[in-house]
């Protein structure tokens, strides 16, 4: 069954550097996104991604954070200068498109950022 | 988006059906339910959508009132790896928005033996 993979599983980055979390999507989908969870608390809405622009995304989603599709697989997750608070699970998502419907997203396991 | 009530937690016993409610009263006619679960800080898994009537799939069946304003997502024959927590979302279904699932707190089930 087709999934969606994010890289690496865990990363560990100290307070400042920037950070790149990485995903591949499922093939034929053609919408992307970001989701992050603090430790004990809920999923959080980042950001969208369509037709190489971003359609969607929330208060989280500041200057500090960017997303790019750099070639037809990898759909990558930068944060510049991350802070303590960055810490958190980052999962990636992706969903195809019926007709003139969205439809239900795929989520991958997720990326642990640990920053200290 | 509309908003969503679900209890904070519930138990079922292994075997039995597991019977999850999810309030959404204000919800309007082109938001579809949704439901997923997230198994112990895994990523989020869909589950089961729908519109207006009653859906099953492998997974689970919604039972979706008719004026809309509450749903049931029922699982069968709940096993222990069933216990997660799930997530009842409304939202609009459109090409042209992104995807926003607004996960609330959701309902932790527990399955035991």
């Amino acid at each position: 069954e087709p999934e969606v993979t994010q890289t690496p599983s865990h990363q560990v980055t100290q307070m400042g550097q920037e950070v790149i979390l990485r995903c591949v999507p499922i093939s034929n989908h053609l919408y992307f996104y970001w989701y992050r969870q603090i430790l004990g608390q809920k999923v959080e809405f980042l950001v969208s991604f369509y037709n190489n622009e971003i359609s969607e995304k929330s208060e989280i989603f500041d200057d500090q954070f960017s997303v790019e599709r750099p070639d037809g697989s990898n759909f990558t997750l930068k944060i510049r200068s991350t802070k303590l608070e960055d810490s958190a699970m980052y999962f990636c998502a992706s969903s195809e498109a019926r007709g003139n419907k969205n439809t239900e997203a795929f989520f991958g396991q997720g990326t642990r950022l640990t920053v200290v | 988006d509309a908003k969503t009530t679900q209890p904070p937690s519930m138990d079922c016993a292994e075997g039995r059906a597991a019977n999850l409610p999810c309030n959404h009263s204000t919800i309007s006619g082109n938001e579809y339910v949704y439901w997923y679960r997230q198994i112990h800080s895994q990523g989020p898994q869909y589950i089961i959508h729908g519109l207006k009537n009653n859906e099953t799939n492998e997974m689970a069946s919604l039972i979706i009132t008719e004026d809309r304003k509450s749903s049931t997502l029922i699982l069968p024959h709940a096993t222990l790896r069933d216990t997660a927590v799930y997530y009842c979302i409304v939202r609009v279904g459109s090409k042209n928005s992104g995807y926003a699932l607004n996960f609330g707190k959701g309902t932790s089930l527990l399955v035991t033996p």
